[in-house]
């Protein structure tokens, strides 16, 4: 099973600033990797898929990056409706594995 | 536009069956997807439960495997989860989503969730 990690577990940001989350595989998971946002009361979204491509309805200031191990999520200018948990997945092998979260609060 | 419920109980008794369904809008059960299975403990984050395919190829997180059965009906275009032999730590938010093979098996659909209570 591949363990993804995620770090910081809370990021705390002004809006208008630059949040980076970072999570990383126990082993190569190529560019099969996933990012999901979820906020209160609501399910998870896809955000970036294939590591680095945005999905539908996200604007330009999210961006993914990485490949392998090591991968990022940018959120360039965090606006409101960003607050958010974060989470990572990778979807290289089975079972399928999520990251803990990163939480994504106001500073 | 794509669209998927659960349905099920949503208070089970510990020792108890577990029964969620998930029906499908808007897209085939025989497409060229996995349909998956996620839980999420209240306040925690998120597990991979399992998924199948059409055909009734299914894959198990290894952790729950004994107790997980996931089946698929195609003409009711929908796809069912059983937990057997719950106690208070299956007590979570269920979530079916769709594993979506045009994006490599990223999720890309989900359902509202449904809370699954276990207590006697």
């Amino acid at each position: 099973e591949i363990l993804m990690t995620q770090s910081p577990g809370t990021l705390s940001v002004s809006p208008g600033e630059r949040a980076t989350l970072s999570c990383r595989a126990s082993q190569s998971v190529s560019g099969n990797l996933a990012w999901y946002q979820q906020k209160p009361g609501q399910a998870p979204r896809l955000v970036i898929y294939g590591a680095s491509t945005r999905a539908t309805g996200f604007p330009a200031r999210f961006s993914g990056s990485g490949s392998g191990t090591e991968f990022t999520l940018t959120i360039s200018s965090l606006q409101s409706e960003d607050f958010a948990v974060y989470y990572c997945q990778q979807y290289s092998n089975w079972p399928r594995t999520f990251g803990q979260g990163t939480k994504v609060e106001i500073k | 536009h794509v669209q998927l419920q659960e349905s099920g109980p949503r208070l089970v008794k510990p020792s108890g069956t577990l029964s969620l369904t998930c029906v499908v809008s808007d897209d085939s059960i025989t497409s060229n997807n996995w349909w998956t299975w996620v839980r999420q403990p209240p306040g925690k984050g998120l597990e991979w439960i399992g998924e199948i395919f059409h055909s009734g190829v299914t894959t198990y997180n290894p952790s729950l495997k004994s107790r997980i059965t996931i089946s698929v009906d195609k003409a009711r275009n929908q796809f069912s989860l059983k937990v057997n032999s719950v106690t208070a730590a299956d007590t979570a938010l269920y979530y079916c989503a769709r594993s979506y093979m045009i994006l490599g098996g990223a999720l890309d659909i989900w359902g509202q969730g449904t809370l699954v209570s276990v207590s006697s």
